[in-house]
This record gives C-alpha cells, structure tokens and sequence, in this order.
C-alpha cells in the first residue's frame, strides 16, 4: 500500500526567507502524480504544486518550487521569499491510480509559522 | 474559475440523526470524491464516485454512509445515523480528467453533539 510521510509537525521561518517542506512517499507505481495541498486557518484546500512522476523535471510555481527526487522517493516543498500569508498546513499527497479513479493518500501535514 | 460548491459550511446535528452534505462539482466534471478530515489529522478517503457509480470506498465508508449524484448536478453524502466521531470536517472534491488534480470544495464543518 502507498503511504506518504511528511517528518516535520510544524517549521517556522523568517519572513523573506526560505524555507523547505519534506515529504516521503513508497510506492511501487512507476506512474503517478504528487502534489502540495495549502490549508490555511479557513480549512480550504488549495492547490500549491504538482508534479508528474515521468518528468524530470522539477515543477515550479513563482516562489514555490519542489525538489522531486523519484529514486529516493522525495518530494520537497521549496518556498522562497517566505510571506506572512503563506503561515498554514501544507499537506504533500500522492495520487494512487485505483479503481479507475483517482484518489489521494495525504501525509499528517507540516505547519508553517512565518514570523515577520 | 470555476468552483465546487458545498452546503452548508457548517452543520450541528444530534447524535443518531441523519446529514445529508451537498456538494455541486464542476459542471464538466467526471469524477467525484468525498474526504475527511477530523480536526487537527490528516485528510483522509472516503469514496470516489464514477459513471453513476461508486468506483472505490475505504473502510471509513461503512453501510451508515451512501453517496448519490441524483440530479446530474449535486453530488450528495448521506451519514443515516450519526455518532460523535462523525465530527469533522467534510471535502468534496471533483476532477476533470485524469491527469489533472482534484478542485476541492471549500468544506462542511460537521459537528455532531
């Protein structure tokens, strides 16, 4: 079964700064897609990055980039330029392929504190 | 851009009452998925809903839940009988095709007393 593991409970950073997420994930898929999901304290779940497993390269989104290393099974979240409005839950998920759907197995998530 | 919509954002219900969450995917949409997440856990599958079907449910999706998309528009989550773990918060989400990632809505608080 896949599982998807994300280390850190909480990180802070400095605003401005840089600051980065990790996740792990298992899996014996050779295809499949991971994203980053931000839940701010509205508890909406909102689409940060994704990335599909049969590219190489990294995906980016203005100040948010991921380090995708397949090999491994790593998928970090990189947030630069760190923002005051960027504090919430980021949660990483894997998107199993099953059934015919789709559906997404969420890691326990990391709180980010920005501090100004 | 376009939204999924749920109703309503919060719901207080007693205990062994029946809830029916609502949710309007986005129109094109074809496939359709209920999470949860009870408060302070990760977000966690319930169901993902295919072709007027259910495609796969996870063992949270015991016989007190059923799904149903009665219109062609609304995509609904029954809980007949509710208990106190039923409290949380409820995500419908849906997705185009396959190789783009869900739109979740912006949730249902439930909260049973």
């Amino acid at each position: 079964a896949q599982t998807v593991t994300q280390s850190q409970p909480e990180m802070s950073v400095q605003e401005a700064e840089t600051v980065t997420l990790s996740c792990t994930y298992d899996t014996s898929e050779s295809d499949y897609y991971l994203f980053w999901y931000k839940q701010p304290p509205s508890r909406q779940m909102i689409l940060v990055i994704r990335q599909e497993a049969y590219k190489q390269q990294n995906a980016t989104e203005n100040r948010f980039s991921v380090n995708f290393q397949k090999a491994a099974k790593s998928f970090s979240l990189k947030i630069s330029d760190s923002q005051l409005g960027d504090a919430a839950m980021y949660f990483c998920a894997y998107r199993a392929l099953s059934g015919g759907t789709y559906k997404y197995i969420f890691g326990t998530g990391t709180r980010l504190k920005v501090l100004a | 851009e376009p939204e999924v919509t749920q109703t309503p954002s919060h719901q207080v219900t007693q205990m062994g009452q029946e809830v029916i969450l609502r949710c309007v995917p986005i129109s094109n949409h074809l496939y359709f998925y209920w999470y949860r997440q009870i408060l302070g856990q990760k977000v966690e599958f319930l169901v993902s809903f295919y072709n007027n079907e259910i495609s796969e449910k996870s063992e949270i999706f015991d016989d007190q839940f059923s799904v149903e998309r009665p219109d062609g528009s609304n995509f609904t989550l029954k809980i007949r009988s509710t208990k106190l773990e039923d409290s949380a918060m409820y995500f419908c989400a849906s997705q185009g095709t396959a190789g783009y990632g869900y739109t979740f809505g912006s949730g249902t608080r439930l909260t049973v007393v």
